[in-house]
């Protein structure tokens, strides 16, 4: 089952404009990340934000994360034809009160970006 | 730079018939899972290990799956028999240590299709 529902599903935008995508989540996490995956290929890691983090940044790479509104966005500023690929949020749960379940990230179901030259 | 391998890259074979996947994790890494990713989805996970270990294969499907990593290092996911909804991208990732906030890193993946 996929916890994460990612809007929107498709973004098109001109290289050099700022991509903004969102992703909302239903239960309780220790933590979120974002990962890439560019056409037939694997997923790269992007960047992980812990649950008492509220805003992170790596590079041209800005996420925020709202556990209130289970929530978070991944904005990437002052895009490139390169940064077109799909974007992947994935949490992972809280670890259990015996700290011997580690638990499972879950995917959700992705942005299609595309950056046009 | 390390990488998770992953062979075959593309598979084609018809249903009932038996596939594998193999996976050779960075080195070092403990963990090893494989993931399977339907066309417009997200990944799913399928199977979890620590070492050699199975720690999580509540949505394997056992009855035609199966995966071991028998020494702790590389690992194998088998389907026997292939069924047509079994077209995927299959997906092997490992990490140092489990626990989530572990970076997976991810191979290319298998895509296989069932005629």
């Amino acid at each position: 089952s996929q916890q994460g529902e990612e809007d929107p599903q498709a973004l098109s935008i001109q290289e050099g404009e700022n991509a903004t995508m969102n992703c909302s989540y239903k239960t309780s996490i220790n933590n979120l990340q974002w990962y890439r995956q560019n056409s037939g290929r694997g997923l790269v890691h992007l960047i992980l934000i812990r649950s008492n983090e509220r805003e992170k940044h790596s590079g041209r790479l800005r996420v925020t994360l709202d556990t209130s509104k289970k929530s978070s966005s991944l904005l990437i500023t002052a895009s490139r034809a390169a940064d077109t690929a799909s974007y992947f949020c994935a949490t992972g749960p809280p670890i259990n009160a015996g700290g011997t379940s580690y638990g499972k990230l879950t995917f959700g179901q992705g942005t299609i970006l595309t950056v046009h030259p | 730079e390390a990488e998770v391998a992953q062979s075959p890259r593309y598979k084609i074979t018809e249903k009932s018939q038996a596939v594998a996947f193999w996976c050779d994790p960075i080195s070092g890494h403990a963990t090893l899972y494989w993931y399977r990713q339907i066309l417009g989805q997200g990944p799913e996970l399928l199977v979890q290990f620590q070492d050699e270990s199975v720690v999580d294969d509540s949505q394997l499907p056992k009855d035609r799956f199966s995966a071991e990593r028998l020494k702790g290092v590389d690992s194998t996911l088998k389907i026997q028999p292939a069924e047509l909804g079994d077209s995927a991208m299959y997906l092997c990732a490992s990490s140092l240590a489990p626990g989530t906030w572990n970076e997976q890193f991810f191979g290319p993946g298998t895509r296989l299709t069932v005629l």
